[in-house]
């Protein structure tokens, strides 16, 4: 079977760093795609990685292994804004989008 | 820019009633995707469509219906609710399904099935 794995949730302190793993078994790997949502809201792209590596932007970071499966999302000086829900989603070999549970972040003060 | 439009976005039905979810992109794009979105899990694909004319299933179609008659246009039906229905529904489009065209979503429909 397909299965996306990300913790259910993580706490932080605003202007810290957080990083948000995601481990992956698909049929086939095309690409992986982390989105932020916040609640009540629609998820927006954050991210997409399909070598391995680092791909940064901004105070928002994502890495991928694909022999290993794993990506992260590494979030920078973080702000209150940044309490969210991250969702990983990785593309498989039919080019469909499986989704990951979504790890709720947690700022405080 | 409006993106992606859901209509309605709140809604209660009793079971066995029928409705129809709209979506309208205004991004040309050719593939759209409803999805539902259920507490503790991902985000999951119920139809999509790669162009005009098209339709697919998705990975849990069972009890609904699709239609894309128009490019900009993607309608989800509901032909007998269920609670099991019960969820919040998320329409995408995308320009295409490869290399690193992300999903662009509309703000979501929250329908509750009494």
């Amino acid at each position: 079977g397909q299965n996306i794995d990300q913790p259910t949730e993580m706490t932080a302190t605003e202007g810290a760093i957080v990083q948000i793993n995601c481990t992956y078994q698909t049929s086939g790997f095309n690409g992986l795609f982390w989105y932020q949502q916040h609640a009540g809201e629609a998820p927006t792209f954050l991210s997409y990685n399909v070598l391995d590596g680092l791909e940064e932007k901004g105070r928002f970071s994502s890495f991928l292994s694909r022999s290993k499966g794993y990506s992260y999302l590494l979030l920078k000086e973080l702000q209150m804004k940044d309490s969210a829900s991250y969702l990983c989603a990785v593309q498989d070999s039919n080019y469909q989008l499986i989704w990951g549970a979504g790890t709720k972040l947690i700022i405080k003060p | 820019n409006a993106g992606v439009t859901q209509t309605p976005k709140f809604r209660v039905l009793k079971t066995g009633q029928s409705m129809t979810l709209l979506c309208a992109q205004d991004m040309n794009h050719e593939y759209m995707y409803w999805y539902r979105q259920d507490p503790g899990m991902g985000l999951r694909l119920i139809h999509y469509s790669v162009g005009e004319g098209t339709t697919a299933k998705g990975e849990v179609p069972d009890g609904y219906n699709v239609s894309r008659l128009k490019k900009q246009n993607f309608l989800l039906g509901l032909e007998s609710a269920a609670p099991s229905q019960t969820s919040v529904y998320f329409c995408a489009s995308s320009y295409s399904s490869g290399d690193s065209q992300p999903q662009h979503f509309g703000d979501g429909t929250r329908l509750s099935i009494l």
